[in-house]
């Protein structure tokens, strides 16, 4: 199984300020990785797929970057509501598999 | 819009049985793979198990539940299913029911998820 690690278990920050997660495969994905954001008590919400893809909705200051095993999502500037816990996932071979997720909190 | 709507879960006891269910609307079910995805109280997410649109092409389980899990669809009623049988404390977590997008791939992301029902294992 692919295992993804992502770095820092938790980020903490201020609003306005950028913040970089960063997600790591085991072996290569390809640029078959998404990113996903999940509130209290939510369900994830996709935010970018294939590295690099902004999903439909999702906000501009949010991008990805990325391919083979070293992947980062980028928040240029957080706003109150982007703190959150963050997910990567990799659907380049079964099974789909999660890293263990960054969350960004409020400094 | 897109709208998924899980239910079945609740309290069961170790080697029971539940059937969950995932009402889907807003969009052509039928022309969507669909997928599991489970989260245990305060830890991460675990992908279950993934099913083709007509159901029949591709069925994919984790490891961790194969043999004792179903995936099933009913194109007609717009309707995913998980049979879990021979419940495992382990198996406790919220469940939620994910469209996949259609994109080129193994699988696509999980582009839209239900609000999640909750499974509790415990004697």
């Amino acid at each position: 199984d692919i295992v993804l690690t992502q770095s820092p278990a938790t980020l903490s920050t201020s609003p306005g300020e950028r913040a970089t997660l960063s997600c790591r495969a085991s072996q290569s994905v390809s640029s078959y990785l998404a990113w996903y954001q999940q509130k209290p008590g939510q369900a994830p919400r996709l935010l970018i797929y294939d590295a690099s893809n902004r999903a439909t909705g999702i906000p501009a200051r949010f991008s990805g970057s990325g391919s083979g095993t070293d992947f980062t999502l980028t928040i240029s500037s957080l706003e109150p509501e982007d703190f959150a816990i963050y997910y990567c996932q990799q659907r380049n071979s079964w099974p789909l598999t999660f890293g263990g997720g960054t969350k960004v909190e409020i400094k | 819009q897109v709208q998924l709507v899980e239910s079945g879960g609740g309290l069961v006891k170790p080697g029971g049985s539940l059937r969950l269910s995932c009402a889907a609307s807003g969009f052509t079910f039928s022309d969507y793979y669909m997928s599991w995805i489970r989260q245990a109280p305060g830890k991460g997410l675990e992908w279950v198990s993934y099913i083709s649109h007509d159901g029949l092409y591709t069925i994919y389980y984790a490891d961790s539940v194969k043999g004792r899990f179903t995936i099933s669809r009913d194109n007609a009623k717009n309707s995913l299913s998980l049979q879990m049988n021979n419940l495992r404390a382990e198996d406790t977590a919220v469940y939620y029911c994910a469209r996949v997008k259609s994109v080129p791939g193994v699988s696509g992301p999980l582009d839209n998820w239900g609000q999640g029902t909750l499974v509790t294992v415990s004697s």
